[in-house]
């Protein structure tokens, strides 16, 4: 395993549900990521945390909140969800964020996401 | 403006051959390439990298990738393919001077090894 783990590995939810996913990295890295892999599309990053703070959005609809309480967990608070955001969402980490080495991302099993 | 392509959507090998998957690159400074792989149900895996040095890069599971800086080319390779290596492939590149969130990933390439 890559010392990402995510929960739950499988969720169905209504639109009007509100629900949380939650990452933790066992790896000591300081920068956190969310992704979200849709069938047929390039993997699209949600959102970057570094050292808890958020320094990337990138243009993520409200419905979907992040949280970085720490270092070492990423959650992903969703609410009234529409069917198109039914995906495998990713949770990586990575040693650090800046730009000056090859921080290679290490990845979660991801959640698998039903909205009906 | 950086991309990264793989224009095999999926590679049919079979057991014991060499395989050989195809990614090409665009970034406007040097780049740092990756490939990495995913298993069903399962989150992308690290795979390898390049930074700088030898063109030829060795990984995890006996892969290793050629940096072509001309054909701006990271081709992945094994000389002897496994069933166990199908999977699904991605390419990735990221340019030196950006920061670790901009790295651009490809669309995969589905591998499949028959016995």
């Amino acid at each position: 395993e890559t010392g990402v783990t995510q929960t739950p590995r499988h969720l169905v939810m209504g639109m009007t549900n509100k629900k949380s996913l939650k990452c933790e990295q066992h790896l000591g890295h300081n920068a956190m990521y969310w992704y979200k892999q849709s069938a047929k599309k390039p993997l699209e990053l949600m959102f970057v945390y570094s050292l808890e703070e958020r320094v990337e959005n990138n243009s993520v609809p409200s419905r979907f909140s992040p949280e970085c309480p720490n270092s070492s967990h990423l959650f992903l608070h969703l609410h009234t969800l529409q069917p198109e955001d039914s995906a495998l969402y990713l949770c990586a980490s990575s040693q650090d964020f800046g730009g000056r080495f090859s921080y290679e991302q290490y990845f979660g099993p991801g959640t698998r996401l039903t909205v009906t | 403006a950086q991309s990264v392509a793989q224009p095999e959507d999926q590679v049919n090998v079979a057991e014991g051959n060499p395989l050989t998957v195809k990614c090409t690159y665009s970034v406007s400074g040097n780049p740092y390439l990756f490939w990495y792989v995913q298993y069903p149900n399962r989150g992308l895996q690290f795979l390898l990298k390049y930074i700088t040095g030898d063109n030829l890069v060795k990984g995890s599971y006996g892969f290793e990738a050629e940096f072509n800086k001309s054909q701006t080319s990271f081709h992945l390779k094994k000389p002897s393919a496994l069933v166990s290596d199908s999977a699904l492939y991605f390419c990735a590149v990221r340019d030196r001077r950006s920061s670790a969130s901009k790295i651009i990933f490809g669309s995969g390439t589905r591998l499949s090894i028959r016995p």
